[in-house]
């Protein structure tokens, strides 16, 4: 079945900073990788997604890539802020989704 | 637009209790339901998925069982709670055709087993 890593499990960044996550996965039928923000007692909220006809997709201040010949994508957020604080994960599917153990970022100011 | 409840909020048990956690989505038909458990750090463990009434696939084989009585409403129950079963219970539903549909999760279940 599907395995994806992410890295780091930490992440300390300053506010005003850039901060990127990396995953990697396993299964090559994957087409579709999303990634989810969850703050501290609430349900993961989705917050990018990308499909694997795209090489990249931003929105605002969030970006994701994806290179699919080294199965690899990446989460990039510039110009943090104290509210980008929280544990993010990434996840790829086919059909189920499989998620990676998360990253635990913190934003100080 | 859609929108999912779980229930109740937080939950506290004593080992050997029955448990029973509640589910449902609004705005959508026909789902794809999921059950998952977050357990102390931060991995997602999927538990139990459904892709329509009655239809219920387990993914680890526990003390947990999950049933599906209408077609947007997931329970997931227990006969006897084990101190293991702690953890934050999250429900998400996506939608049902092709690989490319967003999955979206509930606020969560605190439950803890003392």
């Amino acid at each position: 079945g599907e395995n994806v890593e992410q890295h780091p499990s930490t992440l300390s960044v300053q506010e005003g900073d850039s901060a990127v996550i990396k995953c990697t996965y396993s299964d090559s039928a994957s087409n579709y990788f999303p990634w989810y923000k969850q703050e501290l007692g609430k349900g993961p909220q989705l917050i990018i997604d990308i499909r694997s006809n795209v090489g990249e997709k931003k929105d605002q201040r969030i970006a994701v890539t994806l290179n699919k010949t080294a199965k690899h994508f990446s989460l990039h957020i510039t110009e943090t802020q104290p509210e980008d604080s929280a544990v993010y994960f990434c996840a790829a599917r086919e059909y189920a989704l499989n998620f990676g153990k998360g990253t635990s970022l913190l934003v100080t100011p | 637009s859609q929108t999912i409840h779980q229930w109740p909020a937080t939950l506290v048990q004593p080992v050997g209790s029955p448990l029973s956690l509640e589910c449902t989505v609004e705005g959508t038909s026909n789902p794809n339901l999921y059950w998952y458990r977050q357990a102390a750090g931060r991995g997602l463990q999927l538990l139990f998925y459904s892709v329509g009434i009655g239809q219920i696939s387990s993914e680890v084989p526990q003390n947990l069982s999950a049933s599906r009585p209408q077609d947007r409403q997931f329970i997931l129950s227990s006969k006897k709670l084990l101190l293991s079963d702690s953890g934050f219970y999250l429900c998400a539903w996506d939608g049902t055709s092709g690989s490319y549909n967003e999955q979206f999760f509930g606020p969560g279940t605190r439950l803890t087993v003392l």
